[in-house]
């Protein structure tokens, strides 16, 4: 079946405008994972969910930041206010077994 | 200090030869270790994991976890320019309840025709 998928692929905002990225998960996954790439670095957890229920949220870096899987399908990650620092690959992943991430391929944000 | 720790490289090898990428880690919590590619502009693609301490073997890769080190490894043999790519470890709490994953800086690979 297909694979996760992310939308839009880039995206490129004003400092201060508000963006809204998506994934797509694998059909049944019921664990979503949302994490952030900086350039050259590994990947950093932002948040997680199981179902709708948005289980982990520690990592999200301030209120700016928002996520949403109201269906428990679809996510939504929501950047208020974007800021140059914001600026990195957002990576979604979903899960049937937590241990097993099958990551989509990310949505560059580039805020100037 | 991250949790987990890896040299960024770049590394480069030519082609047919052995390759080992290494991470070490900071948490004796860590249960789960993963090994996931990543090419230019793609998303992080899981090649194996590992519970605990021990070997596993797939293809042409093997991965190695010695927890009384903390260590890590993964060992690609007959190296492809294929393999060209960034490798990133990650590893898991063993009771995390949510399965987020820590991951390493990754490390760039290019393998020579």
């Amino acid at each position: 079946g297909a694979g996760v998928s992310q939308s839009p692929r880039y995206k490129v905002a004003k400092r201060g405008q508000d963006v809204a990225l998506r994934c797509d998960p694998i059909s049944g996954h019921v664990s979503l994972f949302w994490y952030q790439q900086a350039l050259g670095q590994g990947p950093e957890f932002l948040t997680y969910f199981q179902n709708e229920a948005q289980l982990d949220k520690s990592g999200l870096p301030s209120d700016r930041f928002f996520a949403e899987r109201p269906e428990g399908s679809v996510s939504t990650l929501k950047i208020q206010r974007t800021q140059q620092e914001d600026s990195a690959v957002y990576l979604c992943a979903s899960s049937l077994a937590q241990v097993e991430q099958f990551f989509g391929p990310g949505t560059r944000l580039t805020v100037l | 200090q991250k949790e987990v720790e890896q040299d960024p490289g770049p590394l480069s090898v030519p082609e047919g030869a052995i390759v080992s990428l290494n991470c070490t880690y900071s948490n004796s919590a860590f249960q789960y270790f993963m090994w996931y590619r990543q090419y230019s502009r793609k998303g992080p693609e899981l090649l194996m994991y590992t519970y605990s301490s021990g070997n596993k073997e797939d293809g042409r890769f093997t991965a190695q976890v010695d927890k009384s080190s903390k260590y890590i490894s993964l060992f690609i043999r007959d190296s492809q320019p294929s393999d060209s790519a960034t490798y990133l470890c990650a590893a898991v709490h063993g009771s995390s309840n949510t399965g987020k994953l820590i991951f390493g800086q990754g490390t760039t690979l290019q393998v020579k025709p």
